[in-house]
């Protein structure tokens, strides 16, 4: 089951910072928290990733909670290209089943002009 | 870098025949491979993690006898849905993770299979 909760779906006007929540409170101390997303009818798309620090890269930024069980994943301005399901997913970051990526339904995000 | 490739992207086969999907890391090593399933307006389900050179690990409730893995090199993995059923009809997506890497997966764009 997958041990995160995010909403179904949220809009977000172009050009506008689109800040996508994810509660993930049963976390553990050794769970990282991966945001990927997938564009209709293609494969997921590794957005970013965070144990507790916030992390920024070129896509996205990541705000993780100080109790670590809730974050947020920000793109600061969305394009009508990010239409797409987001999805937050907490795992272990080492090989091993704990290690496997289990989606959940995620959260569509409609960027609209 | 990073580029996993499946290959037919997309393919139509009558019921009762059987169909392969190779997925290919095309520029790294890769010990682990993943087999997604996708139904539509459906999230990603995983159905088995493969190992080079060893048995695939299927999920509950997913067939091994029906769904076979083979993991022959570490830049190759095939997908056979033996004896495919309508009901078989579904996105597939592999997925691939780097020897001593940072254990990323990476995915592939996917393969439409529909059974007639």
């Amino acid at each position: 089951d997958a041990k995160t909760t995010q909403p179904p779906s949220m809009d977000c006007a172009e050009g506008r910072a689109a800040n996508l929540p994810c509660n993930h409170s049963t976390i553990s101390g050794n769970e990282y928290v991966y945001w990927y997303r997938q564009i209709h009818s293609q494969g997921p798309q590794y957005i970013i990733h965070g144990l507790k620090n916030n992390e920024t890269n070129e896509m996205a930024s990541l705000i993780i909670t100080e109790d670590r069980k809730s974050s947020t994943l920000i793109l600061p301005h969305a394009t009508l290209r990010d239409t797409a399901v987001y999805y937050c997913i907490v795992k272990w970051n080492y090989g091993g089943s704990q290690g496997n990526l289990i989606f959940g339904k995620g959260t569509k995000l409609s960027v609209k002009p | 870098g990073a580029v996993v490739s499946q290959h037919p992207s997309r393919v139509i086969c009558k019921s009762g025949t059987s169909v392969k999907i190779e997925c290919r890391s095309l520029d790294f090593q890769a010990t682990t491979m993943f087999w997604y399933r996708q139904f539509p307006k459906q999230s990603l389900m995983l159905m088995a993690t493969s190992n080079e050179g060893s048995k695939a690990t299927y999920e509950q409730g997913v067939e091994k006898d029906k769904f076979l893995i083979n993991h022959a090199s570490l830049t190759l993995s095939t997908l056979t849905v033996t004896s495919a059923h309508p009901e078989d009809s579904s996105f597939y997506i592999c997925s691939a993770r780097e020897i001593g890497g940072s254990y990323e997966q990476y995915f592939g764009p996917g393969t439409r299979l529909t059974v007639t």
